[in-house]
């Protein structure tokens, strides 16, 4: 089992809809959680950082941890054509600070 | 966010020749770089961790000698493919972050090599 599991979709929406993308995760000694949007072709760039539970929200983006049940979400509200990319979760513990990615989730926004 | 400055962006090369990548920091001095490979439609798998001054910590199953790493200041990272075969055609994508961790890795664009 990878320590970072994500469905790689593709995931299609129409513009205007919520998107949730999620990861589950393995090692409970993850504290930090990432959400990082990559272009084909393109180096990733972070979009959300977390530091154990809870909530973050910038913008049309949200970000949610439940370190109880392991899961890592990210929430894209009104989502533009714009947004299509791949979306990678990572996670790192506070040891190595490395982080663990997802495979990436592929999200198509059709206008 | 931090800016990170990776060259060539595509590179082609005969079989059996050496090619050099260059991962810059532009804005920060970059203790800490990481070496990725990308395959289509894969997540990133880290090749090694590099800090300033010191060796490279290579991950399991990465040949150091087929992947040569070198951090020798705070704002340059290389990564070197010797004797470069089709196999290892492939997305390198190198990542820096400072001193203090946030949380946040700054990636340079990527490097595409072909290795004919």
């Amino acid at each position: 089992q990878k320590e970072v599991e994500q469905d790689p979709g593709p995931l299609s929406v129409p513009e205007g809809a919520i998107v949730s993308l999620n990861c589950t995760y393995s090692n409970s000694a993850f504290q930090y959680f990432m959400w990082y949007r990559q272009y084909s072709r393109k180096g990733p760039e972070l979009l959300m950082y977390t530091y154990s539970s809870g909530n973050k929200e910038d913008g049309r983006f949200t970000a949610q941890v439940d370190k109880s049940s392991k899961y890592i979400s990210l929430f894209i509200r009104d989502s533009q054509p714009s947004d299509s990319a791949t979306y990678l979760c990572a996670a790192a513990s506070g040891g190595s600070y490395i982080p663990t990615f997802g495979r990436g989730t592929s999200l198509i926004v059709h206008p | 966010g931090a800016v990170v400055s990776q060259h060539p962006s595509r590179v082609i090369c005969k079989s059996g020749t050496s090619v050099k990548i260059e991962c810059r920091s532009l804005d920060f001095q970059a203790t800490t770089m990481f070496w990725y490979r990308q395959f289509p439609k894969q997540s990133l798998m880290l090749m090694a961790t590099s800090n300033e001054g010191s060796k490279a910590t290579y991950e399991q199953g990465v040949e150091k000698d087929k992947f040569l790493i070198n951090h020798a200041s705070l704002t340059l990272s290389t990564l070197t493919v010797t004797s470069a075969h089709p196999e290892d055609s492939s997305f390198y994508i190198c990542s820096a972050r400072g001193d203090r961790f946030t949380g946040e890795l700054f990636f340079g664009e990527g490097s595409r090599l072909t290795v004919l």
